[in-house]
This record gives structure tokens, C-alpha cells and sequence, in this order.
């Protein structure tokens, strides 16, 4: 079955430094990956997408890359703050209807 | 509106009682979507609805559940006989097409508790 797998354990980082999270699917290729962030009590909100032939996407301190060889995305924060601090899921098409699968989160928490 | 509105924000109820959630997404996007949202674990697609389509359903979880989008717009997602096990925050989402993709613009989802 299609799988999308995020690292469930929590990212502990430093203000100012690089966060970097992993998302890998497995059992088919999606068209596009999309990235949203979740604050507690709060609904996902849609910050990037990138398609399957796109290496690299930036937004201002985003940047997400997606390779299909290793089937995985990866969603860096760079000069990280405490204000980052959120929960960061992964999403892609399906091959069979019209539903997002998400994975179900990293867990970002940016210390001072 | 300018967002997806969901009511209600919270709602506990008594097991075997049935429950409604509404869904108000925003103006002019045709598609809705309906996901669950336990703690703890990732987002589980429920229902799909899209224009005068009839709707993807291959995510409700029994026969208990069910949803009804009126007039292209407001949406219910109702859950008959509830059990402990529905115990979720269920969660709205219209979409629009960014790059030829459905991205997704979430309520703030409703909190439901059986007791």
C-alpha cells in the first residue's frame, strides 16, 4: 500500500541553525509533494509544494527538495527561530483518487 | 469567508448518541474535504467532495459515518452511534489548484469527545 513516513521523533534545535526534515514514501511515485505546518489546536496550513520533476523549490527561509531516486523530500529551515516551532507534515497526491496522504508530522521545537 | 469555518469548535457527547459537524469552506472553491485527526497519529482522509460530482467515499471508517454537501457549499460530516473509538479532532479543508495541484486550506477542525 502507499506509504508516506516521517521521522516521528521530535527535532530539537538551536535558534539560528539549519532544521532539516525527512520525508520518504514508499509504493508509488507521486506527482508533487506538498508541505504544511500545524500549531497546536489549529488546522494545517500550506506553506510549499514541489513536483516530481522539480529538484529544489525556495520560499524566503524554506527550501524543500525532492529526489525521486531515494523517494524522499527533505524541508530545511534556515536561521531557524523559536517562532518555527511547530508540528511540519508531509503530504502527496494519490495514485487512486483525489485524497492527500499525509505522513503524520514532525514535531520542530527551536530553542533560544 | 475568508477561511474554512467549522462548528462545533468542541462537542462531547455520550456514547451511542449521534453527533453533526459542519463545515463552511471558502467562497468558490469546488472541492471539500473531510479528515480525521486522532492524537498522535497523521491525518486519516475520510470523505471527498467535488463540485456535482458524486463523492469519494472510500475513506469512511464504518457505515456509521456519513456526509452531505448542500448546494456546492456547506458541508456535515454525521456520525451515527458514536463509540469512544471516534473520540478525534475532525478536520475541514477546501482546495484550490496551486501548479496544477490541490492544496488544501484547513479549518480549525472540531474536537470530538465520547465519553
Amino acid at each position: 500500500s502507499q506509504k508516506i513516513e516521517q521521522n516521528s521523533e521530535a527535532l530539537n534545535i538551536q535558534e539560528g541553525k539549519t532544521a532539516t526534515l525527512t520525508c520518504n514514501y514508499t509504493n508509488y511515485s507521486p506527482a508533487y509533494l506538498q508541505w504544511y505546518r500545524q500549531d497546536p489546536g489549529r488546522g494545517p496550513v500550506f506553506l510549499l509544494l514541489i513536483r516530481e520533476n522539480e529538484k529544489e523549490k525556495r520560499k524566503e527561509r524554506l527550501k524543500v527538495t525532492f529526489d525521486t531516486t531515494l523517494k524522499q523530500s527533505l524541508f530545511h529551515i534556515t536561521a531557524s527561530q523559536p517562532a518555527d516551532s511547530a508540528t511540519y507534515l508531509c503530504a502527496s497526491n494519490s495514485n487512486s483518487g483525489y485524497a492527500l496522504n499525509f505522513g503524520k508530522g514532525t514535531s520542530l521545537l527551536v530553542t533560544p | 469567508g475568508a477561511g474554512v469555518s467549522q462548528s462545533p469548535s468542541n462537542k462531547v457527547t455520550e456514547k451511542g448518541k449521534d453527533v453533526e459537524l459542519r463545515c463552511d469552506p471558502i467562497s468558490g472553491h469546488t472541492a471539500l474535504y473531510w479528515y480525521r485527526q486522532s492524537l498522535g497519529q497523521g491525518l486519516e482522509f475520510l470523505i471527498y467532495f467535488q463540485g456535482n460530482s458524486a463523492p469519494d467515499k472510500s475513506g469512511l471508517p464504518s457505515d456509521r459515518f456519513s456526509a452531505e454537501r448542500t448546494g456546492g457549499s456547506v458541508s456535515t460530516l454525521t456520525i451515527q452511534r458514536t463509540q469512544q473509538e471516534d473520540s478525534a479532532v475532525y478536520l475541514c479543508a477546501s482546495s484550490s489548484y496551486v501548479s496544477g495541484a490541490n492544496v488544501l486550506t484547513f479549518g480549525a477542525g472540531s474536537r470530538l469527545t465520547v465519553l
